[in-house]
């Protein structure tokens, strides 16, 4: 069975603290996504990879980096955790080099910033 | 960048009530369309797809059909059960994947 997994599912940090949050998918995809899901927001990318060290940026990178050293995981990192990046998380990974195929969800990361 | 619309929410139906959920989306090219459903306090779920003119996804008992004239993607259930409340999002792709903002569905016994 498909399965994506993230490393919490309720986390609270403090202002300016370095927040990382990781993800790993054991579906051998070759993509994964991280998106922030707020209300009346819907999902909105930040960053995705196509390959292992290969990143780009989303629609709202500002305040996060990513690291994917193996195929299987990828973090988000918050270099600077603001009460601003209060939100769920997301990760998801999909199958091939294109965004054709379906996107298969972990069970979110819901970050509160104090 | 493709877009899809979605009906706003929330949706509220008695058990066993017929359910549809509209969904239009913008795009150029001929992209694949989904809908995914997301459970309180879990993350997204595929729930069903097409990925060309006039296909017809479907998945516990819930379909969509991929209308290329009306440029549509409306999920319809013809009994929905308590079970079936939660959020449901519809998307598509193109240079990412572009989803809509969600319609939540509260189905009462």
């Amino acid at each position: 069975d498909v399965k994506v997994t993230q490393s919490s599912r309720y986390l609270v940090k403090r202002t300016g603290e370095k927040v990382f949050l990781e993800c790993v998918q054991d579906m051998d995809h070759e993509n994964m996504f991280w998106y922030r899901q707020d209300p009346g927001l819907g999902l909105r990318l930040i960053y995705f990879s196509y390959d292992v060290k290969m990143k780009e940026k989303g629609d709202i990178p500002e305040g996060y980096s990513v690291s994917r050293e193996k195929k299987e995981r990828f973090s988000l990192i918050l270099e600077s955790a603001s009460t601003n990046q209060t939100s769920m998380y997301l990760c998801a990974s999909s199958l091939g080099a294109s965004f054709t195929y379906e996107q298969y969800f972990g069970p979110g990361t819901r970050l509160t910033v104090t | 960048g493709n877009s899809v619309t979605q009906m706003e929410g929330p949706v509220t139906l008695s058990e066993e009530a017929f359910l549809t959920i509209n969904c239009t989306y913008t795009a150029t090219g001929y992209p694949s369309l989904f809908w995914y459903v997301q459970y309180p306090g879990e993350g997204l779920q595929l729930l069903l797809k097409a990925t060309k003119a006039d296909d017809k996804g479907s998945n516990k008992g819930f379909e969509a059909t991929y209308r290329k004239e009306t440029t549509s993607f409306h999920l319809e259930k013809g009994s929905v059960q308590v079970s079936d409340s939660a959020v449901y999002f519809c998307a598509t792709t193109g240079n990412q994947f572009y989803f809509g903002t969600g319609t939540s569905l509260t189905v009462i016994p």
